[in-house]
């Protein structure tokens, strides 16, 4: 069953704005990772946070966690047209498998 | 750099046919998955399978079956293929976990886009 609710379906912004992302999860986790697909593609993993974690840093990526909402947000900074992509959060519970959210369509307008 | 590859991008079937969609990952790992993704409804787990001949079902394994083999090869097959089956068909591979590890990141391939006539 999917787990992991992204919010917004879809964000449309100006290229070196911010965009935010948010995923909302309903059972205990080990940890939250988020996935990014270009179109028509196979997902791209990008960054991964432990449970015991609160805020994760990569690149132009920010991750942040609370487990006590039940909640991570991905910050992507200063935007470019090639961040144009669906972007998933998986949940993943210590059982081999993840379970994926619905994604969150980003379109970079340049 | 691991590889994820799947036997074809696009295939074309009629109804009734049977169907395997193949996926061989080159970094030993124990864990593989086949998924579908539609639009509006995410990526849902149709099976996985976290060794050679074992397999478990995932949330959505009615029409489908599955075969592994060989640690690096997990087939997906449609035993008679409907409309209802067309969809993006994604396949995966994970390191099996041990322990107190929490490092379940997967590694996808391109996927196969099916279209059932």
């Amino acid at each position: 069953s999917q787990q992991g609710e992204e919010d917004p379906q879809a964000l449309s912004i100006q290229e070196g704005e911010n965009a935010t992302m948010n995923c909302s999860y309903k059972t205990s986790i080990n940890n939250l990772q988020w996935y990014r697909q270009n179109s028509g593609r196979g997902l791209v993993h990008l960054i991964l946070i432990r449970s015991n974690e609160r805020e994760k840093h990569s690149g132009r990526l920010r991750v942040t966690l609370d487990t006590s909402k039940k909640s991570s947000s991905l910050l992507i900074t200063a935007s470019r047209a090639a961040d144009t992509a669906s972007y998933f959060c998986a949940t993943g519970q210590g059982a081999q498998k993840l379970v994926f959210g619905q994604g969150t369509r980003l379109t970079i307008n340049p | 750099d691991v590889k994820v590859t799947q036997s074809s991008r696009y295939l074309v079937k009629r109804t009734g046919e049977k169907v395997f969609l193949e996926c061989v990952q080159d970094m030993d790992h124990e864990n593989m998955f086949w998924y579908r993704q539609d639009p509006g409804l995410g990526l849902r787990l149709i099976y996985f399978s976290y060794d050679v001949k074992m397999k478990e079902k995932g949330d959505i394994p009615e029409g489908y079956s599955v075969s592994r083999e060989k640690k690096e090869r997990f087939s997906l097959i449609l035993e008679s293929a409907s409309t209802n089956q067309t969809s993006m068909y994604l396949c995966a591979s994970s390191l099996r976990l041990w322990g107190r590890k929490v490092r379940e990141t997967q590694y996808f391939g391109p996927g196969t886009r099916l279209l059932v006539l």
